[in-house]
Protein backbone atom coordinates (compact mmCIF):
# COMPACT_ATOMS: atom_id res chain seq x y z
CA UNK A 1 0.00 0.00 0.00
CA UNK A 2 1.06 3.65 -0.27
CA UNK A 3 0.34 6.98 1.15
CA UNK A 4 -0.52 10.14 0.18
CA UNK A 5 1.69 13.29 1.39
CA UNK A 6 -0.21 16.70 1.17
CA UNK A 7 1.29 20.18 3.18
CA UNK A 8 -0.41 20.52 6.48
CA UNK A 9 -1.68 24.58 5.40
CA UNK A 10 -1.15 26.81 3.00
CA UNK A 11 -2.63 30.53 3.11
CA UNK A 12 -2.32 33.10 0.09
CA UNK A 13 -4.40 36.37 -0.83
CA UNK A 14 -7.47 36.64 -2.71
CA UNK A 15 -6.76 36.86 -6.52
CA UNK A 16 -3.47 35.21 -6.11
CA UNK A 17 -2.60 31.36 -7.25
CA UNK A 18 -2.42 28.67 -4.85
CA UNK A 19 -1.24 25.11 -5.51
CA UNK A 20 -1.49 21.97 -3.21
CA UNK A 21 0.73 19.57 -3.93
CA UNK A 22 -0.02 15.30 -3.52
CA UNK A 23 3.02 12.97 -2.96
CA UNK A 24 3.19 9.69 -3.58
CA UNK A 25 4.74 7.43 -1.34
CA UNK A 26 5.32 4.21 -3.34
CA UNK A 27 4.09 2.94 -6.96
CA UNK A 28 4.07 5.39 -9.71
CA UNK A 29 1.36 8.20 -9.23
CA UNK A 30 0.41 8.06 -13.30
CA UNK A 31 -0.34 4.44 -12.14
CA UNK A 32 -3.83 5.44 -10.84
CA UNK A 33 -6.23 8.34 -11.50
CA UNK A 34 -5.83 11.26 -8.34
CA UNK A 35 -9.16 12.82 -7.06
CA UNK A 36 -9.58 15.96 -4.95
CA UNK A 37 -12.26 17.16 -2.91
CA UNK A 38 -13.13 20.65 -1.78
CA UNK A 39 -14.91 20.62 2.46
CA UNK A 40 -15.58 23.75 3.54
CA UNK A 41 -16.25 24.17 7.39
CA UNK A 42 -18.84 22.34 8.99
CA UNK A 43 -20.26 20.90 5.36
CA UNK A 44 -19.81 17.47 3.35
CA UNK A 45 -17.28 17.13 1.16
CA UNK A 46 -17.69 18.14 -2.70
CA UNK A 47 -15.64 17.14 -5.72
CA UNK A 48 -13.80 19.59 -7.91
CA UNK A 49 -11.34 17.25 -9.73
CA UNK A 50 -11.41 13.85 -11.07
CA UNK A 51 -9.67 11.37 -12.67
CA UNK A 52 -6.38 13.96 -12.61
CA UNK A 53 -7.71 17.02 -14.36
CA UNK A 54 -11.69 16.32 -14.89
CA UNK A 55 -13.82 19.09 -13.37
CA UNK A 56 -17.35 17.94 -12.78
CA UNK A 57 -20.23 20.20 -14.23
CA UNK A 58 -20.52 23.48 -11.74
CA UNK A 59 -16.99 23.67 -10.78
CA UNK A 60 -15.52 26.66 -12.12
CA UNK A 61 -12.27 26.41 -14.56
CA UNK A 62 -10.32 28.41 -11.69
CA UNK A 63 -9.53 24.69 -10.57
CA UNK A 64 -7.58 22.82 -12.43
CA UNK A 65 -5.87 19.38 -11.65
CA UNK A 66 -2.17 17.90 -12.32
CA UNK A 67 0.20 15.00 -12.42
CA UNK A 68 4.37 15.16 -12.36
CA UNK A 69 5.44 11.90 -12.51
CA UNK A 70 9.48 13.28 -11.84
CA UNK A 71 8.08 14.34 -8.40
CA UNK A 72 5.58 11.54 -8.51
CA UNK A 73 2.67 14.07 -6.96
CA UNK A 74 -0.44 15.48 -8.17
CA UNK A 75 -1.66 19.16 -7.68
CA UNK A 76 -4.67 21.02 -7.25
CA UNK A 77 -3.89 24.62 -8.52
CA UNK A 78 -6.89 27.33 -7.22
CA UNK A 79 -6.17 30.64 -9.50
CA UNK A 80 -7.81 33.84 -8.80
CA UNK A 81 -8.49 33.23 -5.42
CA UNK A 82 -11.57 34.00 -3.49
CA UNK A 83 -12.60 34.08 0.14
CA UNK A 84 -15.30 31.31 -0.85
CA UNK A 85 -12.39 29.10 -1.38
CA UNK A 86 -11.00 28.69 2.10
CA UNK A 87 -11.33 25.14 2.67
CA UNK A 88 -9.74 21.90 3.38
CA UNK A 89 -8.75 19.98 0.50
CA UNK A 90 -7.85 15.95 0.48
CA UNK A 91 -6.18 14.43 -2.54
CA UNK A 92 -7.51 10.30 -3.29
CA UNK A 93 -6.28 7.76 -5.08
CA UNK A 94 -6.68 3.64 -5.17
CA UNK A 95 -4.45 1.14 -5.10
CA UNK A 96 -3.76 -2.06 -7.10
CA UNK A 97 -5.78 -4.06 -4.43
CA UNK A 98 -9.12 -2.00 -5.56
CA UNK A 99 -8.25 0.09 -2.00
CA UNK A 100 -9.08 3.84 -1.86
CA UNK A 101 -6.58 6.30 0.16
CA UNK A 102 -7.16 9.86 1.04
CA UNK A 103 -4.21 12.37 1.82
CA UNK A 104 -4.15 13.76 5.14
CA UNK A 105 -5.94 16.99 4.00
CA UNK A 106 -4.94 20.62 3.64
CA UNK A 107 -6.31 23.50 5.17
CA UNK A 108 -6.15 26.72 2.28
CA UNK A 109 -6.43 30.04 4.25
CA UNK A 110 -7.05 33.02 2.07
CA UNK A 111 -6.47 36.10 3.60
CA UNK B 1 -30.81 16.83 -8.53
CA UNK B 2 -28.87 14.28 -7.31
CA UNK B 3 -29.84 13.75 -3.66
CA UNK B 4 -28.07 11.12 -0.87
CA UNK B 5 -29.95 11.70 2.26
CA UNK B 6 -27.99 9.11 5.01
CA UNK B 7 -29.89 7.77 8.23
CA UNK B 8 -29.52 5.79 11.46
CA UNK B 9 -26.60 7.30 13.29
CA UNK B 10 -26.85 7.89 16.73
CA UNK B 11 -25.22 6.50 20.17
CA UNK B 12 -24.13 3.30 20.70
CA UNK B 13 -22.18 1.25 22.83
CA UNK B 14 -19.30 -0.66 22.61
CA UNK B 15 -19.57 -4.24 21.39
CA UNK B 16 -23.02 -3.12 19.77
CA UNK B 17 -24.64 -2.71 15.56
CA UNK B 18 -26.03 -0.17 13.80
CA UNK B 19 -27.42 0.12 10.77
CA UNK B 20 -27.34 2.88 8.41
CA UNK B 21 -29.46 3.60 5.27
CA UNK B 22 -28.68 5.77 2.24
CA UNK B 23 -32.04 7.26 -0.09
CA UNK B 24 -30.55 8.20 -3.59
CA UNK B 25 -33.02 10.43 -5.79
CA UNK B 26 -32.52 12.02 -9.18
CA UNK B 27 -30.63 9.46 -10.95
CA UNK B 28 -30.47 6.15 -12.30
CA UNK B 29 -28.77 4.34 -8.97
CA UNK B 30 -28.44 0.73 -10.08
CA UNK B 31 -26.03 2.88 -13.03
CA UNK B 32 -23.53 3.95 -10.31
CA UNK B 33 -21.23 2.28 -7.70
CA UNK B 34 -22.02 3.34 -4.15
CA UNK B 35 -19.35 4.26 -1.26
CA UNK B 36 -19.24 4.93 2.33
CA UNK B 37 -16.32 7.47 3.71
CA UNK B 38 -16.07 8.42 7.41
CA UNK B 39 -14.38 11.52 9.02
CA UNK B 40 -13.39 11.32 12.85
CA UNK B 41 -14.53 14.51 14.78
CA UNK B 42 -11.12 16.98 13.57
CA UNK B 43 -9.88 13.72 11.31
CA UNK B 44 -9.30 13.58 7.45
CA UNK B 45 -11.73 11.44 5.34
CA UNK B 46 -11.52 7.80 5.69
CA UNK B 47 -12.59 4.98 2.95
CA UNK B 48 -14.85 2.63 4.30
CA UNK B 49 -15.98 0.34 1.42
CA UNK B 50 -17.59 0.86 -2.05
CA UNK B 51 -19.59 -1.27 -3.82
CA UNK B 52 -20.48 -2.16 -7.73
CA UNK B 53 -23.77 -1.71 -9.58
CA UNK B 54 -24.97 -5.27 -9.24
CA UNK B 55 -23.26 -5.70 -5.99
CA UNK B 56 -21.18 -8.58 -7.37
CA UNK B 57 -17.73 -6.12 -6.80
CA UNK B 58 -17.47 -4.89 -2.98
CA UNK B 59 -14.25 -3.83 -1.31
CA UNK B 60 -13.57 -2.79 2.27
CA UNK B 61 -11.13 -1.05 4.32
CA UNK B 62 -8.77 -3.22 6.21
CA UNK B 63 -10.33 -1.35 9.40
CA UNK B 64 -13.19 -2.75 9.07
CA UNK B 65 -13.02 -5.61 6.85
CA UNK B 66 -15.17 -8.49 8.49
CA UNK B 67 -17.13 -5.91 10.70
CA UNK B 68 -19.29 -3.82 8.16
CA UNK B 69 -21.28 -4.68 5.38
CA UNK B 70 -21.96 -2.51 2.68
CA UNK B 71 -25.45 -3.63 0.57
CA UNK B 72 -27.77 -1.92 -1.75
CA UNK B 73 -31.65 -2.57 -2.79
CA UNK B 74 -31.34 -1.10 -6.79
CA UNK B 75 -35.22 -1.58 -6.76
CA UNK B 76 -35.61 1.23 -3.95
CA UNK B 77 -32.53 3.12 -4.36
CA UNK B 78 -31.11 2.31 -1.19
CA UNK B 79 -27.71 2.29 0.03
CA UNK B 80 -27.16 0.34 3.45
CA UNK B 81 -23.62 -0.61 5.52
CA UNK B 82 -24.40 -2.59 8.66
CA UNK B 83 -21.48 -2.21 11.33
CA UNK B 84 -21.39 -4.67 14.13
CA UNK B 85 -18.80 -4.72 17.00
CA UNK B 86 -18.33 -1.48 17.03
CA UNK B 87 -15.22 0.63 18.71
CA UNK B 88 -14.75 4.39 19.75
CA UNK B 89 -12.56 4.32 16.98
CA UNK B 90 -15.48 3.99 14.68
CA UNK B 91 -17.06 7.12 15.83
CA UNK B 92 -17.47 9.39 12.65
CA UNK B 93 -19.36 11.18 10.83
CA UNK B 94 -20.59 8.66 7.95
CA UNK B 95 -21.25 9.84 4.08
CA UNK B 96 -22.79 8.39 1.55
CA UNK B 97 -21.17 8.95 -1.98
CA UNK B 98 -21.90 8.17 -5.83
CA UNK B 99 -19.12 7.36 -8.08
CA UNK B 100 -17.66 4.56 -9.89
CA UNK B 101 -14.46 1.90 -8.62
CA UNK B 102 -12.05 4.93 -8.10
CA UNK B 103 -13.92 8.18 -7.36
CA UNK B 104 -16.66 10.12 -6.33
CA UNK B 105 -18.98 12.42 -7.94
CA UNK B 106 -21.51 13.47 -5.44
CA UNK B 107 -21.80 13.13 -1.71
CA UNK B 108 -24.67 13.18 1.10
CA UNK B 109 -24.59 15.33 3.91
CA UNK B 110 -23.38 12.75 6.54
CA UNK B 111 -24.75 11.04 9.64
CA UNK B 112 -22.80 11.01 12.77
CA UNK B 113 -22.36 7.52 14.60
CA UNK B 114 -21.15 7.55 18.34
CA UNK B 115 -19.20 4.61 20.29
CA UNK B 116 -19.57 5.30 23.86
CA UNK B 117 -20.28 3.64 26.80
Amino acid sequence: NFMLTQPHSVSESPGKTVTISCTRSSGSIVSNYVQWYQQRPGSAPTTVIYEDNQRPSGVPDRFSGSIDSSSNSASLTISRLKTEDEADYYCQSYDGSNHWVFGGGTKLTVL
Amino acid sequence: QVQLVESGGGLVKPGGSLRLSCAASGFGFSDYYMSWIRQAPGKGLEWVAYISYGATIIYYADSVKGRFTISRDNAKSSLYLQMNSLRAGDTAVYYCARGSSWYIDYWGQGTLVTVSS
